[in-house]
């Protein structure tokens, strides 16, 4: 059974870019959360997707942003980028909602690097 | 919400040593709680939670963690190290995703 996949594992931005991270699930997976990790932050909750609704969303401003397929894989869209959102995004994949008492997969992440 | 605070960014032990991660959270309700582990470049795999079924939880790898209420804290133990154990450990709470909270991780060194 295959495991959290994200795409790019890699990659490097200019200041003002924008960029978008996809996230598949595990099958049969149907709730998606995102998570920021940064050495100064540590990790931090995004937001959260069950069956193409955002049930939970963070503390971060508005330049990121989400959405779930009906296929429930994920991406997530940073505009306008800050040296300061280079980080490595997190996607971590359950069977449902609320995941607090499931399970949460996570996959190896997306390391993004703003120039 | 939640705040987690792990003693320690740096713990070593040699190789066949007690391994002890120690884990305080915050929270006027007893939360549920996680330990993660995380090897480098990759992304964090559960160790263990506890859902308040049993203060003893089991885990993978032969770690095992004890909520206790009344300290607020929830250490990670595991009796022998061994080399491949070395990573960075994450300990977090959370009632719902949105009030989930890390702590700023632990990270384990095993001397042979």
């Amino acid at each position: 059974k295959a495991g959290v996949t994200q795409t790019p594992r890699y990659l490097i931005k200019t200041r003002g870019q924008q960029v978008t991270l996809s996230c598949s699930p595990i099958s049969g997976h149907r709730s998606v959360s995102w998570y920021q990790q940064t050495p100064g932050q540590g990790l931090q909750f995004l937001f959260e997707y069950f069956s193409e609704t955002q049930r939970n969303k963070g503390n971060f401003p508005g330049r990121f942003s989400g959405r779930q397929f009906s296929n429930s894989r994920s991406e997530m869209n940073v505009s306008t980028l800050e040296l300061g959102d280079s980080a490595l995004y997190l996607c971590a994949s359950s069977r449902a909602f609320p995941p607090m008492n499931t399970e949460a997969f996570f996959g190896q992440g997306t390391r993004l690097t703003v120039v | 919400a939640q705040s987690v605070t792990q003693l320690g960014s740096h713990v070593s032990v040699s190789e066949g040593a007690l391994v002890l991660l120690r884990c305080n959270y915050s929270s006027s309700v007893p939360p549920y709680l996680f330990w993660y582990v995380q090897y480098p470049n990759q992304g964090l795999q559960l160790l263990l939670k506890y859902t308040s079924a049993a203060t003893l939880v089991k885990g993978i790898n032969g770690f095992e963690a004890e909520f206790k209420k009344s300290e607020t804290s929830f250490h990670l133990t595991k009796p022998s190290a061994h080399m491949s154990d070395a990573a960075e450990y994450f300990c977090a709470a959370g009632v719902n995703n949105n009030d989930m909270r890390f702590g700023a991780g632990t990270r384990l060194t095993v001397k042979p």
